[in-house]
């Protein structure tokens, strides 16, 4: 069974710009969620998308959105980029109730 | 928010036990603990988890104290690849596909 799918695996923006990331949960999980590591403020959670809908949000400004798609693949997207969104973005599937499985991320820097 | 509290670093000789401790006085009694651990720049790697019985996997066994306030994570044979960040994360089982990752304990093995 193919694992969590992050792309792409590493990305350089400008200020300003916006970006796009994508993830394909493991077959058959419905449930994705997105995180930024960055080494100040550790894993955060961002947001959990559960059949096409957003379920749980973490305190991130809005300019961090993200969808799920029919086929349970997920993208996040952050609008004007700034310095501090530099980051490991990580999304994690779920089949529901217990233990997630992550992806290898998306490394974001913003120049 | 992360409940839990970790040692910041451990370290642990090569082939011996790797007996890594966590507390979560304010653990309520539907939220399990699961271990998680994360090794450099790669997406964290779920271990263990459990409610109030001891657990035991291929990886690890997990130890939770009877009034269920701490736990610990054994690694029984640690190896160098077992270097890594590991986090004890408390949560409801049915609160949907998020995680709160404290700060970890870093734990070396040395050969």
């Amino acid at each position: 069974k193919a694992g969590v799918t992050q792309t792409p695996r590493y990305l350089i923006k400008t200020r300003g710009q916006q970006v796009t990331l994508s993830c394909s949960p493991i077959s058959g999980h419905r449930s994705v969620s997105w995180y930024q590591q960055t080494p100040g403020q550790g894993l955060q959670f961002l947001f959990e998308y559960f059949s096409e809908t957003q379920r749980n949000k973490g305190n991130f400004p809005g300019r961090f959105s993200g969808r799920q798609f029919s086929n349970s693949r997920s993208e996040m997207n952050v609008s004007t980029l700034e310095l501090g969104d530099s980051a490991l973005y990580l999304c994690a599937s779920s089949s529901g109730r217990s233990e997630a499985f992550f992806g290898q991320g998306t490394r974001l820097t913003v120049v | 928010d992360a409940k839990t509290t970790q040692p910041t670093s451990m370290d642990c000789a090569e082939g011996r036990a790797a007996n890594l401790p966590c507390n979560h006085s304010t653990i309520s009694g539907n939220e399990y603990v699961y271990w998680y651990r994360q090794i450099h720049s790669q997406g964290p790697q779920y271990i263990i988890h459990g409610l109030k019985n001891n657990e035991t996997n291929e990886m690890a066994s997990l130890i939770i104290t009877e009034d269920r306030k701490s736990s610990t994570l054994i690694l029984p044979h640690a190896t160098l690849r077992d270097t890594a960040v590991y986090y004890c994360i408390v949560r409801v089982a049915t609160e949907g596909n998020q995680f709160y990752f404290g700060t970890g304990t870093s734990l070396t093995v040395i050969p």
